[in-house]
């Protein structure tokens, strides 16, 4: 099976800005869970859709949201970039989600805000 | 409060030597997994291993192997005769809560590097 792509995997954008990042999740998959990196914050958790529903949300604000097709493709937005936007986003697909899930994880959009 | 605790920022070893990463987890559901992925370069975090709250037996694949020790909350990660390849940063991960709740709760991360 494919493992789980994202597009674009480089972006630079300026403050004020938005983006919207993709990701496709490994085929069957319908749970996708997005994640922010970054080298002081680490990895945090964003949001996660289930059969096109956001089941599952962190603790960011509402620039950032996502949807998901019915072919469980993901989309990621955010809106008015600031700075601190500058991070790696990771997408992760499993097959139902849940703590027993196993998560896999794409390669990742390196997002630059200047 | 921060629920993964990876201690170690980085460790640096020669090629060949043995190294251990070690996680400590806090929870106060029964219930729950832990989970340990590798991420290099590129940026992929690549799975490694899965270990259910019930199921307290070590695992060892290849070099790898996993010691899970509910007493101590500890599930720590021993590489054997570490090489270059194994260079990377690894996490640490809890999963807990219930459907429609559940967490992904990662830890810092551990960076390895491996000398040739």
């Amino acid at each position: 099976k494919a493992g789980v792509t994202q597009t674009p995997r480089y972006l630079i954008k300026t403050r004020g800005q938005q983006v919207t990042l993709s990701c496709s999740p490994i085929s069957g998959h319908r749970s996708v869970s997005w994640y922010q990196q970054t080298p002081g914050q680490g990895l945090q958790f964003l949001f996660e859709y289930f059969s096109e529903t956001q089941r599952n949300k962190g603790n960011f604000p509402g620039r950032f949201s996502g949807r998901q097709f019915s072919n469980s493709r993901s989309e990621m937005n955010v809106s008015t970039l600031e700075l601190g936007d500058s991070a790696l986003y990771l997408c992760a697909s499993s097959s139902y989600g849940g703590i027993i899930d196993t998560q896999y994880f794409g390669p990742g959009t390196r997002l630059t805000v200047l | 409060a921060q629920k993964v605790t990876q201690a170690q920022t980085e460790i640096s070893v020669v090629e060949k030597e043995d190294v251990t990463l070690d996680c400590v987890y806090e929870t106060r559901d029964t219930t729950y997994y832990l989970f340990w992925y590798k991420q290099p370069p590129s940026g992929e975090l690549v799975f490694l291993i899965r270990r259910n709250s019930f199921d307290e037996q070590n695992e060892i694949s290849g070099r790898y192997s996993w010691n899970f020790q509910k007493s101590t909350s500890s599930f720590n990660f021993t590489i054997t005769a570490s090489q270059v390849v194994d260079s990377a940063v690894y996490f640490c991960a809890l999963s807990e809560g219930t459907s429609g709740t559940y967490k992904y709760i990662f830890g810092t991360g551990t960076r390895l590097k491996v000398l040739a």
